[in-house]
């Protein structure tokens, strides 16, 4: 079966360069979700889009920004990096339907910033 | 979201069943409570989700307390690859029209041993 995707994998930045991250949901799937997990951390919420409308907002920084696109898949931009910007993102997506929302993850990318 | 509280880490024998609990206290009547597990540096994986009954599925077994302020997470036959932090969450899933993100709390590091 079809997962999320997620590019690229690992990616090595330098302080205030620019990074854009990119996330294909799985086919069918109407929303995303982006995700921050710091080392020894647990994933924090960035920021999710349904229908390609932004839903809802979490911890993420000014100078990120996200959105979805007509064939749903979503790109997360990220600039002027710092160093506490080094984590693995994770997407995620899902079909908003009655209830019971189960979401599925990708494998994440893998930011360095050096 | 209701909060959530779990025992930072556990071990379990191989073979054996491992059982985790959750104490949700402040959960409301229309929250369900989710399970989803991490295996080191891997995207999270969903498990296992109920509002009021216990549930099975082919990963495990969820059982919730009558009173709804508890539930228990039951590998059956845990294998050195159940390894990994458990999960509990507490949402209120998704209402038709709109998306909603689940919220990390400090799991649990289930480490199964030879």
């Amino acid at each position: 079966a079809a997962g999320v995707i997620q590019s690229p994998r690992h990616l090595i930045k330098e302080k205030r360069e620019t990074a854009t991250l990119k996330c294909y949901p799985i086919p069918r799937h109407d929303t995303v979700y982006w995700y921050q997990q710091g080392p020894g951390q647990d994933p924090q919420f960035l920021i999710s889009f349904y229908e390609k409308m932004q839903s809802d907002k979490g911890s993420i920084p000014d100078r990120f920004s996200a959105q979805q696109f007509s064939d749903y898949h979503s790109e997360l931009n990220m600039s002027s990096l710092e160093l506490g910007d080094s984590a693995l993102y994770f997407c995620a997506s899902s079909f908003v339907g009655v209830g019971n929302e189960k979401l599925f993850f990708g494998s994440g990318t893998q930011l360095s910033v050096l | 979201d209701a909060k959530t509280t779990q025992p930072t880490s556990m071990d379990c024998a191989e073979g054996r069943a491992a059982n985790l609990p959750c104490n949700h206290s402040t959960i409301s009547g229309n929250e369900y409570v989710y399970w989803y597990r991490q295996i080191h540096s891997q995207g999270p994986q969903y498990i296992i989700h109920g509002l009021k009954n216990n549930e099975t599925n082919e990963m495990a077994s969820l059982i919730i307390t009558e009173d709804r302020k508890s539930s228990t997470l039951i590998l059956p036959h845990a294998t050195l690859r159940d390894t990994a932090v458990y999960y509990c969450i507490v949402n209120l899933g998704i209402s038709s029209g709109s998306a909603r993100q689940l919220t990390f709390g400090s799991g649990t590091q289930l480490t199964v041993l030879p």
